[in-house]
């Protein structure tokens, strides 16, 4: 079974701190995204990313950067944190780069309070 | 870009009653994928059916691309089949979309004993 693992379930961190988001797939996944999702706007993807050191804008990216040094292992950045960045985070991954047709997998998500 | 569209926004059933969720998509597309989000928040998925039917035990799904909706069924519901169902979609064309879904805002299931 796939797994995508995010590093921590909750986390609490104040306005102006720099916050990281890890995740980790162990498929060997070309594609990797991060997602956001807030009651009553659905999930809206941030970030994603097709390959390593490779990078592209979702939907929502304003006030976050992505990192994809190694291949399973992708990271969300919030420069400075905002108490509107207060949500829960989903991070998934999917195979097959460039064929688009592979099921996506989602790791448990990081619910982020920001105060 | 594209819209999707999910009804009904709320169901609730009692045990061993079977359902029908529907999600209809403004655009032709390339990927639909249904997903179950457990109480806890689990994000689970279910069926990759950008055409056709598929079964997997009591749920089935199928999509119709031409008329652009697609279908999951569920049959002798269980409580455990609670929480929240979502239908997502890629469209087609562009080379470098790589498996970017786009979410419905999802159904709202309670199943109770």
């Amino acid at each position: 079974d796939v797994k995508v693992t995010q590093s921590s379930r909750y986390l609490v961190k104040r306005t102006g701190e720099k916050v990281f988001l890890e995740c980790v797939q162990d498929m060997d996944h070309e594609n990797m995204f991060w997602y956001r999702q807030d009651p009553g706007l659905g999930l809206r993807l941030i970030y994603f990313s097709y390959d390593v050191k490779m990078k592209e804008k979702g939907d929502i990216p304003e006030g976050y950067s992505v990192s994809r040094e190694k291949k399973e292992r992708f990271s969300l950045i919030l420069e400075s944190a905002s108490t509107n960045q207060t949500s829960m985070y989903l991070c998934a991954s999917s195979s097959e780069g460039r064929a688009r047709n592979s099921p996506l997998h989602f790791g448990n998500g990081t619910r982020l309070t920001v105060t | 870009g594209i819209q999707v569209e999910q009804s009904p926004p709320d169901l609730i059933l009692q045990e061993g009653a079977n359902s029908t969720l529907r999600c209809n998509f403004s655009d032709s597309v390339n990927n639909l994928q249904w997903f179950h989000q457990n109480p806890w928040g689990q994000l689970i998925n279910l069926f990759y059916i950008p055409s056709g039917t598929k079964q997997n035990g009591r749920l089935s799904a199928t999509t119709v691309a031409t008329e652009r909706y697609s279908l999951l069924y569920i049959s002798s519901s269980q409580t455990t089949d609670s929480g929240v169902y979502f239908c997502a979609v890629e469209t087609l064309g562009g080379g470098t979309s790589y498996g970017k879904l786009t979410f419905g805002q999802g159904t709202i299931l309670t199943v109770h004993p």
